[in-house]
């Protein structure tokens, strides 16, 4: 089974509005971290947020912010106001507390286009 | 600005060339990774080091050889490649291994196999 599951590969939103990327995950470690990442047509992967399984808010740095959903494995991304320069790969990636693992499981990625 | 470098940004070789790929970290991070980014695939992990020792390596073919000489510089050594080994190549860093520590990416290097 997929660990990250990122079902949109595709989304349009218009300037201003905002948008909601999904994310959903599956793992069995009481301890885990999720991070989104932002991949422009350059190729940098720029991080975004990070939201710890065991926050009891939700995470916020500055338009972005994380709608997790414990219950539900779910962390969808919410951009606020988007902006032309928001147009890119974004990919969820989960990292598992279990050995204290390096490994960062990305998903396939949603490509967001931003339309003027 | 991520303060992860990589070089060159593009390379194109031949089969039966050898070359290197080259990752500075100037975050004072412990841990530098290596990711293989092919199209249409998720970013897959090739090698971590900590404090320059290897502790992962996800079953990566020998034609591919890391080094870590120290923390904050990371090698990818090429030799005999495949086409299929055409990627995007990105280094990442972070503090240690713990779920909360974040890994900054560089901007890769795109790796072209003739």
């Amino acid at each position: 089974a997929q660990k990250i599951t990122q079902t949109q590969p595709g989304m349009f939103v218009q300037e201003k509005e905002a948008v909601t990327l999904d994310c959903t995950y599956d793992t069995s470690d009481p301890s885990y971290g999720l991070f989104w990442y932002k991949q422009p047509s350059s190729g940098e992967m720029i991080f975004l947020i990070y939201q710890g399984s065991y926050d009891q808010q939700n995470a916020t740095e500055g338009r972005y912010s994380l709608n997790f959903q414990k219950a539900r494995k779910s962390a969808n991304l919410v951009i606020s106001a988007s902006q032309l320069g928001d147009s890119a790969m974004y990919f969820c990636a989960m990292r598992e507390g279990r050995d204290s693992s390096y490994k960062l499981i990305f998903g396939s990625g949603t490509r967001l286009l931003v339309r003027p | 600005e991520t303060g992860v470098t990589q070089t060159p940004r593009h390379l194109v070789m031949g089969m039966t060339n050898k070359k290197s790929l080259k990752c500075e970290q100037h975050l004072g991070h412990n841990a530098m990774y290596w990711y293989k980014q092919s199209a249409k695939k998720p970013l897959e992990l090739m090698f971590v080091y900590s404090l320059e020792e290897r502790v992962e390596n996800n079953s990566v073919p020998s034609r591919f050889s890391p080094e870590c000489p120290n923390s904050s510089h990371l090698f990818l050594h090429l030799h005999t490649l495949q086409p299929e080994d055409s990627a995007l190549y990105l280094c990442a860093s972070s503090q240690g291994g713990e779920t909360w520590d974040t890994q900054y990416f560089g901007p890769g290097t795109r790796l072209t196999v003739l």
